[in-house]
């Protein structure tokens, strides 16, 4: 079964930086994912596409702080130089034959 | 630019129906699959249907199936989701979203681009 699994929330400093995890179920860790942001009270937005031999496509307009990087079944997104508007929630979402699924989200404080 | 939006939600009452629609612009509305994505009031997102670009292919998540019917209208750019039989629990925000490749026959992708959503909420 296809099951994305990340931790429910996440801190950290104005400027510094934050590694955000999310982990494909076994047996999939092959799989790339997507990971989006959900600013307070908006719809979604798309981040990037990240591959598993970590190599991954931004979507427009996507600052450079953000970037991508996989290890097994660990996909990874990280921000440099953390900015308020940077507090958000952030979902992984993968897909199969047939099936889209989402991770829980990791609800990202900036303190 | 690619602009998605959703018109459609409202007030209904469990065991009503009520359609979805989703005007599409700023790309090839009839080269890409679309989906349907929910979120209940304070939780995650959930994946609800897929259709492929040409419509000859539909997915559904399993709290769905039989009641919701997901299609489209390529000569008008419109996706639409056809809700019936509602339920409680199909109270949330509903997303219109792109898939990100183009006429791709296998399947759903990565989503690229996401609508603001419309709300369908219940009355008792």
């Amino acid at each position: 079964q296809l099951v994305l699994t990340q931790s429910p929330s996440a801190s950290a400093s104005l400027g510094a930086s934050v590694k955000l995890t999310c982990t494909l179920r076994s047996g999939h860790s092959s799989y790339a994912i997507a990971w989006h942001q959900q600013q307070p009270e908006k719809g979604p937005r798309y981040l990037m596409k990240l591959n598993s031999d970590g190599s991954h496509s931004k979507g427009d307009g996507i600052p450079d702080r953000f970037s991508g990087s996989s290890s097994g079944a660990e996909r990874y997104l990280t921000i440099s130089s953390l900015q308020s508007e940077d507090e958000a929630d952030y979902y992984c979402q993968t897909w199969g034959t047939g099936i889209q699924v989402f991770g829980g989200g990791t609800k990202l404080t900036v303190l | 630019q690619v602009q998605l939006v959703e018109s459609g939600g409202g007030v209904v009452q469990p065991g009503g129906s009520l359609r979805l629609s989703c005007a599409a612009s700023g790309f090839i509305f009839s080269n890409y699959a679309m989906h349907w994505v929910r979120q209940a009031p304070g939780k995650g997102l959930e994946w609800v249907a897929f259709i492929r670009y040409d419509g000859s292919n539909k997915y559904y998540a399993d709290s769905v199936k039989g009641r919701f019917t997901i299609s489209r209208d390529n000569s008008k750019n419109t996706l639409y989701l056809q809700m019936n039989s509602l339920r409680a629990e199909d109270t949330a925000v509903y997303y219109c979203a792109k898939d990100s490749i183009q006429r791709y026959n296998y399947g759903p992708t990565s989503i690229d681009y996401w609508g603001q959503g419309t709300l369908v909420t219940f009355s008792s």
